[in-house]
Formats: structure tokens, C-alpha cells, sequence
């Protein structure tokens, strides 16, 4: 199926580092969404953008919807122990129809060190 | 927030069990539910979107008779892999998304870890 690609595919950091992921495609998107997932459980939504060019935080995440809406990235700043999981940025692709499908990116694993 | 419950966490089955795992949305009404697989250290990948009330959608390359989706009310859809093989091990994961808004973010289960032996 259809996914998006994400960069990195792994990042280890120290603690207190800042970090920064992006997601890219080859098509438009009408929405970006961040997930964080942890083992063994489901994807949990951190951030969702909606308009081209808007930056939105969450506490000590910052994302941004790209102009093109062909891509976004996520900000993570101060990293924390508990900020380890993989990353997942997802859209809703425009298909010049009414749907809900979701496609994934490829995922990227956070590993901090304390 | 908006909740997804997903169940059972863990299955395991000999292999020809045919297995269900249901969806639940708690506290919202979800016109529509997606199935996703993931394997280990890949990401999620869409099966199929149940919608209530009809068929469900399949994504190219699932089979439809071999995943069964029942989406009978606005807050519950069931998966149930039939007779099911070591192959369709995985990491089942359910979402949600609220009536209506076909852009809202879609909420996800716990997942549903099916091993067959």
C-alpha cells in the first residue's frame, strides 16, 4: 500500500536534545497528523494540522503542515527518557473525494538516553 | 478524549482457528472504523474500512473472505480472521473516527496481538 516516506528511520539522542523528523510525498495532502506509538499498544495522536502553513505545539512538540502540502515535520525540544517510541506521521491524501483513509509513514524510532 | 477499545489484547490459537477481535468506540459514534496489520518493525498498514450499516472497503491484496468485517452499530466493528494461519500473525489495530467529520483524526485501540501456532 500506499506510504509515506519519514526521516529519519532512527534517532539516538541524549536527553535534553532537541529533535526533528519530516515526512514528505509525492502528492497533496489535506490534513498531517503525528502519532506516537509505544510497544505493544496503539498509535496515541499528538498533533493535527489542517491548513497549509500552520505550525501547531503541543506542550514540547511544535509540527507544521508544509506550503506545498506535500510534507510537515515534528519538533520535539528537550527530550526526555520518556519521549522513546516510534513516531508516525499520517494524512489524508486528496483525492478529490470524500474519505477517511489514512496513510502511514514509515515510522521513526526516538531512543533517549538519560 | 475520544476513546477506542480494543479486545482481546493477546490470541493465542492453533493454526484453522478462526479468531474475532472487536472495536469499540467508548465515548463517540464512529460511522466508520479501519483495520490495520503491522508487522514487526514496519508501520501500520491499512486493511480495510468498515462503515456502518455496509460492506466493507478492502485494500488491494486483502482477502475479503479470509477477513471478515462486521460493522452492525456506530460503536463496534469486529474483525475475525478465518482459519487462520502462522502467517497471519501480526499486530491487529483498530481506529476510529467521529461521525460526520471526514477529516478528524482517527483514534486507535491497544491493538490486538494474534499469534498462531
Amino acid at each position: 500500500g500506499q506510504q509515506l516516506n519519514q526521516s529519519p528511520q532512527s534517532m539516538f539522542i541524549q536527553e535534553g536534545e532537541d529533535v526533528s523528523m519530516n515526512c514528505t510525498s509525492s502528492s497533496i495532502f489535506n490534513t498531517w497528523l503525528w502519532y506516537k506509538q509505544d510497544p505493544g499498544e496503539g498509535p496515541v495522536l499528538l498533533i493535527a494540522l489542517y491548513k497549509a502553513g500552520e505550525l501547531t505545539s503541543n506542550g514540547r512538540l511544535t509540527a507544521q503542515f508544509g506550503i506545498t502540502r506535500k510534507d510537515s515535520f515534528l519538533n520535539i525540544s528537550a527530550s526526555i527518557p520518556s519521549d522513546v517510541g516510534i513516531y508516525f506521521c499520517a494524512g489524508h491524501p486528496f483525492y478529490g473525494g470524500a474519505t477517511n483513509k489514512l496513510i502511514f509513514g514509515t515510522g521513526t524510532l526516538l531512543a533517549v538516553q538519560p | 478524549g475520544a476513546v477506542v477499545s480494543q479486545h482481546p489484547s493477546w490470541v493465542i490459537c492453533k493454526s484453522g482457528t478462526s479468531v474475532k477481535i472487536e472495536c469499540r468506540s467508548l465515548d463517540f459514534q464512529a460511522t466508520t472504523m479501519f483495520w490495520y496489520r503491522q508487522f514487526p518493525k514496519q508501520s501500520l498498514m491499512l486493511m480495510a474500512t468498515s462503515n456502518e450499516g455496509s460492506k466493507a472497503t478492502y485494500e488491494q491484496g486483502v482477502e475479503k473472505d479470509k477477513f471478515l468485517i462486521n460493522h452492525a452499530s456506530l460503536t463496534l466493528s469486529t474483525l475475525t480472521v478465518t482459519s487462520a494461519h502462522p502467517e497471519d500473525s501480526s499486530f491487529y489495530i483498530c481506529s476510529a473516527a467521529p461521525r460526520q467529520y471526514s477529516n478528524q483524526p482517527q483514534h486507535f485501540g491497544d491493538g490486538t496481538r494474534l499469534s498462531i501456532l
